[in-house]
């Protein structure tokens, strides 16, 4: 079956600093990898999404993940934090015929 | 669209009442799904549909919830006799297709608290 893992749960950065969430996946097929967002008593919105397309994928909010099979991961970066960006964030994955897993989420800090 | 529609945003009951959560899924979705949100367990897949039928329930964790889905705009996840240990944030979403191929959305979710 297949996993995810996501390294930290709370990770803090400045303002304007690099941001970098950390997920590992397990899949014994090519699998579907996703990443959610989810802001204070909100529900979760799809930030971005890999389908064995590009291997670098773009979404909103000026966010990107890297799909690297050697490495089984599917790491989150924003190179300049915003205040905004403070969330809660979800790395899930899919192998497009079996239900999407979510990892226990990472908690974005940002301070000015 | 106005997106996925849950009611109510809050609950608060008493341990043993039957509570209802509702969904009103974006129109012309297929698939409808309920997610429980909790610290411990972090988002579990209780159920979903299937053009209104129910496929796979095995996240379902006691025969005291039960989910329906009457029609293709409404669903309802039940819980009776509730207890202090179903309290969490129960989201329902909604997509196209399953699993990734096209996008899920979510609600803004329900906040259960049993007491």
């Amino acid at each position: 079956a297949q996993s995810v893992t996501q390294l930290g749960s709370h990770v803090s950065v400045s303002e304007g600093a690099l941001v970098l969430l950390r997920c590992n996946y397990s899949s014994s097929v090519p699998p579907y990898l996703f990443w959610y967002v989810q802001y204070p008593n909100q529900g979760l919105q799809l930030l971005l999404k890999y389908t064995s397309a590009a291997t670098l994928v773009k979404g909103i909010n000026g966010f990107e993940a890297e799909f690297k099979k050697s490495e089984t991961s599917f790491h989150l970066t924003k190179p300049s934090a915003h205040m905004s960006d403070a969330a809660e964030y979800f790395c899930a994955v899919s192998t497009g015929f079996q239900k999407l897993v979510f990892g226990t989420g990472t908690r974005l800090l940002v301070s000015p | 669209d106005a997106g996925v529609i849950q009611s109510p945003r809050h609950e608060v009951t008493e341990m043993g009442q039957e509570v209802t959560l509702r969904c009103k899924p974006i129109s012309g979705h297929d698939y409808l799904f309920w997610y429980r949100q909790t610290m411990m367990r972090g988002l579990e897949l209780l159920i979903y549909f299937n053009n209104n039928v129910p496929i796979d329930d095995s996240g379902m964790p006691e025969d005291r919830f039960s989910a329906k889905m009457p029609n293709a705009s409404f669903s309802t996840l039940k819980i009776q006799p509730s207890e202090p240990r179903d309290s969490a944030v129960y989201f329902c979403a909604s997509s196209l297709r399953p699993w990734g191929e096209s996008e899920a959305f979510f609600g803004q979710g329900t906040r259960l608290t049993v007491v």
